[in-house]
């Protein structure tokens, strides 16, 4: 049974960095892709972008360049999502997706299959 | 603002039948699938509708998608309590090269 348990809330103060992870189990996590997806207060979801398991390849969405990172440890079957210089407009819940297809005709395929519980991150000082 | 649009909010009384909208462009609905998630509270979101119309397994029968032009439409029919729940449609968008996520609407089971 497929699960991607997420580590707990954070609390942090504007400019800080955080590391939050994403542990799959029940499969092998380079057998499919792994996004990450940002959900402010009152908000729809965001879609941060994606990482090739494979590859370790991270491709970010516009608007979560430069201050977000994607990372894996395949040892340990987990995912990872940096953010340095904490913004207090980060503050939301973060999820980690699996699945998806990005094909390298541009086209893809958001069909997430199992998410984890997410994570609320808030920033405020 | 997303650039796929929903409504806010939902309802209907026990075994009725809801349909809720999302409306995008060319760019998005109008040329790629559309996915549907369900989200209960405290929950893991759950996807509902795959490639626009598909179920994926072990989802009711009564939940149904469908597409035309650049809207889709995900309908439930036999409305129960525990649907009572926000809804997502999210589809590609080829301008941003990107996944986009309607605002969600929140069902609301009378």
């Amino acid at each position: 049974q497929v699960h991607l348990v997420q580590s707990g809330s954070e609390l942090k103060k504007p400019g800080a960095s955080l590391k939050l992870s994403c542990k799959a189990s029940g499969y092998i996590l380079t057998s499919e892709v792994m996004n990450w997806v940002r959900q402010a207060p009152g908000q729809g979801p965001e879609w941060m972008g994606w990482i090739n398991t494979k590859t370790g390849t991270p491709t970010y969405a516009q608007g979560f360049t430069g201050r977000f990172v994607f990372s894996l440890d395949t040892s340990v079957n987990t995912a990872y999502l940096q953010i340095s210089g904490l913004k207090s407009e980060d503050t939301a819940i973060y999820y980690c997706a699996r699945g998806g297809k990005y094909l390298s005709d541009g086209s893809a395929y958001p069909k997430f299959d199992y998410w984890g519980l997410g994570t609320l991150v808030t920033v405020s000082s | 603002q997303s650039v796929v649009t929903q409504p806010p909010s939902a309802s209907g009384s026990p075994g009725q039948r809801v349909t809720i909208s999302c409306s995008g462009s060319s760019f998005n609905i109008g040329s790629n699938h559309v996915y549907w998630y369900q989200h209960l509270p405290g929950t893991a979101p759950k996807l509902l509708i795959d490639r626009s119309s598909q179920r994926p397994s072990g989802v009711p029968a009564r939940f149904s998608g469908s597409k035309s032009g650049s809207s889709a439409s995900l309908a439930i029919s036999g409305l129960r309590s525990e649907d009572e729940a926000d809804y997502y449609c999210a589809t590609w968008d080829d301008s941003l090269s990107g996944v986009v996520f309607g605002g969600g609407t929140k069902l609301t089971v009378l």
